[in-house]
């Protein structure tokens, strides 16, 4: 089936930007989701459909896909940023959902 | 104000069952795909089932099989998950999630816990 690759972890301080990648083959050509989850806390899209937002998600989050990496990027890294961010796809030769293991945004 | 609520988490012995449930409101429930999406204390995100507005189409993720099904009631507003022949590694918050069209799960409850143990 599907494999999406994400980085573990990533740390960085206040006002840095966070690029978190998503790597799949020809992940390019599907739409990919992206979801933000603080500890003890359900999930949230906070991108869909590559680069869409959804209301309420600040401007400072934004998607991008092409080839085989789709990039979550978050512009001025703020505390409350802190949590674990996932990438989620739909695919179609095995009929399966795939989320990515996740990564985990340290603000120093 | 669209709410999902879970409910139905307990302890249970391997080989066991239990049904999980999904109320909603907030939303045109029966326009909209829903799932249920499992994560272990810890782990990360799986995806379980798939349900489709209308109920014709269903998916399952192959680690459920056979074993649970996935099922929804429109006068109801409400999704539900029958869980058979449960094992340990079945243990985990499930998650009840709203889907849009392009497959993003735009709404999602707070979970309920399944722990199956002897």
């Amino acid at each position: 089936s599907y494999v999406l690759t994400q980085p573990p972890s990533l740390s960085l301080a206040p006002g840095q930007t966070a690029r978190i990648t998503c790597a799949g083959y020809n992940i390019g050509s599907i739409s990919v989701h992206w979801y933000q989850q603080k500890p003890g806390q359900a999930p949230v899209l906070v991108v869909h459909d590559n680069d869409g937002r959804p209301s309420g998600i600040p401007d400072r989050f934004a998607g991008s896909n092409s080839a085989n990496t789709a990039t979550l990027t978050i512009s001025g890294v703020e505390a409350g940023d802190e949590a674990d961010y996932y990438c989620q796809v739909w695919d179609s030769g095995s009929y399966h959902y795939v989320f990515g293991a996740g990564t985990k945004v340290t603000v120093l | 104000q669209v709410e999902v609520v879970e409910s139905g988490g307990d302890l249970v012995k391997p080989g066991g069952s239990l049904r999980l449930s999904c109320a909603t409101s907030g939303f045109t429930f029966n326009n909209y795909y829903m799932n249920w999406i499992r994560q272990t204390p810890g782990e990360g995100l799986e995806w379980v089932a798939f349900i489709s507005a209308t109920g014709s189409t269903i998916y399952y993720a192959d680690s459920v099989k056979g074993r649970f099904i996935i099922s929804r009631d429109d006068a109801q507003r409400s999704l539900y998950l029958q869980m058979d022949s449960l094992r340990g590694e079945d243990s985990a918050v499930y998650y009840c999630a709203r889907q849009k069209d392009s497959g993003a799960y735009d709404a999602w409850g707070q979970g309920t816990l399944v722990i199956v143990s002897s």
